[in-house]
């Protein structure tokens, strides 16, 4: 089982530039989930989808955020313009049958310069 | 106990010991909860879960204790070793809500 992969696992972009964060969750799983962990605010759920579908976006600070899930093994997160308040680390979770045992990749660590 | 701010609240052990990580939640609703460990530069990683209706669940080395009346949520690690030293969430939830976290505690394991 290889886990929820993230990539790139380093990100660093200057203000201004377009940044994709991209997630494959684990085969099988029905929900995907984005968080962004910054040392001030924590774990910070930004969006979730069940079967592909976004369920909850409430958490995407604004609009420069959009995430998709074109299919059930893909999903990506996009900033565009990117800010340097954006800096943190930005993990996928995937979990199967409901909102509560999440398994974790490993995350982005993302830099705006 | 939870952190407020950038510094989170740290735990330093010997190897060896037992460790004792707590956790005030802050909804009397919640009916889930779960810790979480997190080492540096990894994700989160999935340890033990509690539903409301239980007040004590024990895995390998690890239990979670809960404690409703107070909103008080423990986690006891057995026979602590260097590779527990890691930042430690604790998380809840209610109905089909989805998962809040705590700020977490970091535990430091001395050999």
């Amino acid at each position: 089982d290889a886990g929820v992969i993230q990539s790139p696992r380093h990100e660093v972009t200057e203000m201004g530039q377009e940044v994709t964060l991209r997630c494959k969750p684990i085969s099988g799983h029905d929900y995907l989930f984005w968080y962004r962990q910054t040392m001030m605010r924590g774990l910070e759920l930004l969006i979730y989808f069940n079967n592909n579908v976004p369920i909850d976006d409430s958490g995407m600070p604004e609009d420069r955020f959009s995430a998709k899930m074109p299919n059930a093994s893909f999903s990506t997160l996009k900033i565009q313009p990117s800010e340097p308040r954006d800096s943190a680390v930005y993990f996928c979770a995937s979990s199967f049958g409901g909102t509560e045992k999440l398994f974790f990749g490993s995350g982005t660590q993302l830099s705006v310069l | 106990g939870e952190s407020v701010g950038l510094h989170l609240p740290t735990l330093s052990v010997q190897e060896g010991d037992n460790s004792i990580i707590n956790c005030a939640y802050s909804n009397s609703a919640s009916d889930y909860f779960i810790w979480y460990k997190q080492e540096s530069g990894k994700g989160p990683q999935f340890i033990i879960d509690i539903r409301s209706n239980m007040d004590k669940r024990q895995g390998q080395r690890v239990t979670v204790l809960l404690n409703k009346t107070v909103k008080h949520l423990s986690l006891q690690i057995a026979a602590t070793q260097p590779g527990d030293s890691a930042v430690y969430f604790c998380a809840e939830k209610r109905g089909y809500s989805t998962l809040t976290f705590g700020k977490g505690t970091m535990l430091l394991v001395s050999p």
